[in-house]
């Protein structure tokens, strides 16, 4: 089956900073690879999605990459704000074809004012 | 806007009791997921339904049930809660071939 690893576990930056967050996946079928945010005592909501047949994706602050010969990709927030403090994972699926989606640990950012 | 509701904010049981947890969806999802959520061990699956009264076991199938008998309701069950059972359970829905919509939770404490 699918693995995924991520790191790092925890991640502290300056207010204004980047952070990077990084996973790599182990099935070369995964096509799907969403990132959620959890903020304390709610579910893990949808920040950004990329799909195989692209390479980068952006959306304001945040973008994802993907390097399907690597299998891996990443999580890149710009000018990070006090309220992107929260836990963050990675999944990859199969798409249309599968039902599973396997997560990452998850990684706690902090930003500090 | 997709919702996803859970019966239970917070539930407290004893050991040995049966527990029902709850979920709906409201976007007539094919899929519905249930995983629970440990500190360093991410979301783990437990059960999930590609459609009604189907089910597939995760990977963390012991000492759980399932049942969905319409298409937005997903139950889990806990035949003989454990304590090894207290966990934040969450649910989570989608429509083939997006993505994973989650409930808020559950944080279920067995005493």
């Amino acid at each position: 089956g699918e693995n995924v690893e991520q790191h790092p576990s925890t991640l502290s930056v300056q207010e204004g900073d980047s952070a990077v967050i990084k996973c790599t996946y182990s099935d070369s079928a995964s096509n799907y690879f969403p990132w959620y945010k959890q903020e304390l005592g709610k579910g893990p909501q949808l920040i950004i999605d990329i799909r195989s047949n692209v390479g980068e994706k952006k959306d304001q602050r945040i973008a994802v990459t993907l390097n399907k010969t690597a299998k891996h990709f990443s999580l890149h927030i710009t000018e990070t704000q006090p309220e992107d403090s929260a836990v963050y994972f990675c999944a990859a699926s199969r798409g249309n074809t599968g039902n599973q989606f396997y997560f990452g640990t998850g990684t706690s950012l902090t930003v500090i004012p | 806007d997709v919702k996803v509701t859970q019966s239970s904010r917070y539930l407290v049981k004893r050991t040995g009791e049966k527990v029902f947890l709850e979920c709906v969806q409201d976007m007539d999802h094919e899929n519905m997921f249930w995983y629970r959520q440990d500190p360093g061990l991410g979301l783990r699956l437990i059960y999930f339904s590609y459609d009604v009264k189907m089910k597939e076991k995760g990977d963390i199938p012991e000492g759980y049930s399932v049942s969905r008998e319409k298409k937005e309701r997903f139950s889990l069950i806990l035949e003989s809660a454990s304590t090894n059972q207290t966990s934040m359970y969450l649910c989570a829905s989608r429509r083939i071939p997006g993505t994973q919509y989650f409930g808020p939770g559950t944080r279920l404490l067995v005493l």
